[in-house]
């Protein structure tokens, strides 16, 4: 199956900084998704981005689906940021394989 | 207007019982997942299912059964509870024709 790697696997942050998440998958892939798990546990979806650029607010992500990789921007952190970041993907079979996450600490 | 709900969000329950999670969308999807995050913060499929076919991942217990009475309900029952059962059961739905999927708001089983 497809491999999803992320980094780094935990940051501090102090407010108002900016900040990059990376995302590696091992294969081509129909979907690419951001999560934010805030601390309550909630899966908040960010962005499907299987290619391109999006932007939502503070938020902005970019799939580079060619060099198998999706970055997550953050800009002028808040600590309502805070919580784990993930990155999920999948390929022809539409279960999501996801990465072991971002701690992001603001 | 919740898009993907579940009930119980916390369930808390002995070993060896029997118990159910369930899990309704209004958002007129065709095909619904249940995944488990384990202590570590990991998430992984458990199940994918529409109206043809059942999905399952092969690591899951034969204890665990998904229940689709229609498109909009996939139910998870778990017989003989283990203390290895214990973590957040995230159901999540989406279209055939689109890839993206959207999560309930998960529930918490500990098995004491």
């Amino acid at each position: 199956g497809i491999q999803v790697e992320q980094s780094p696997p935990d940051l501090i942050l102090q407010e108002g900084a900016n900040s990059t998440l990376r995302c590696n998958f091992s294969d081509s892939v129909n979907n690419l998704q951001w999560f934010h798990q805030n601390p309550w546990g909630q899966l908040i979806n960010l962005f499907y981005i299987p290619s391109g650029t999006k932007q939502n607010g503070r938020l902005s992500a970019t799939t580079v689906a060619t060099e198998r990789y999706s970055l997550l921007y953050i800009s002028s952190s808040q600590t309502t940021d805070s919580g784990v970041y993930f990155c999920a993907v999948s390929g022809s079979a539409r279960q999501l394989t996801f990465g072991s996450g971002t701690q992001l600490t603001v | 207007d919740t898009a993907v709900s579940q009930t119980p969000k916390y369930l808390v329950t002995q070993m060896g019982n029997d118990k159910s999670i369930k899990c309704e969308q209004n958002l007129g999807h065709d095909t619904m997942y249940w995944y488990k995050q384990d202590s570590k913060k990991f998430l992984k499929i458990m199940f994918s299912y529409n109206n043809k076919e059942l999905i399952i991942n092969e690591t899951v217990p034969n204890r665990f059964s998904p229940k689709s009475p229609d498109k909009a309900h996939l139910n998870l029952h778990i017989n003989s509870l283990e203390l290895g059962d214990s973590a957040v059961y995230f159901c999540a739905s989406g279209r055939a024709s689109v890839y993206e999927q959207y999560f309930g708001p998960g529930t918490r089983l500990t098995v004491t």
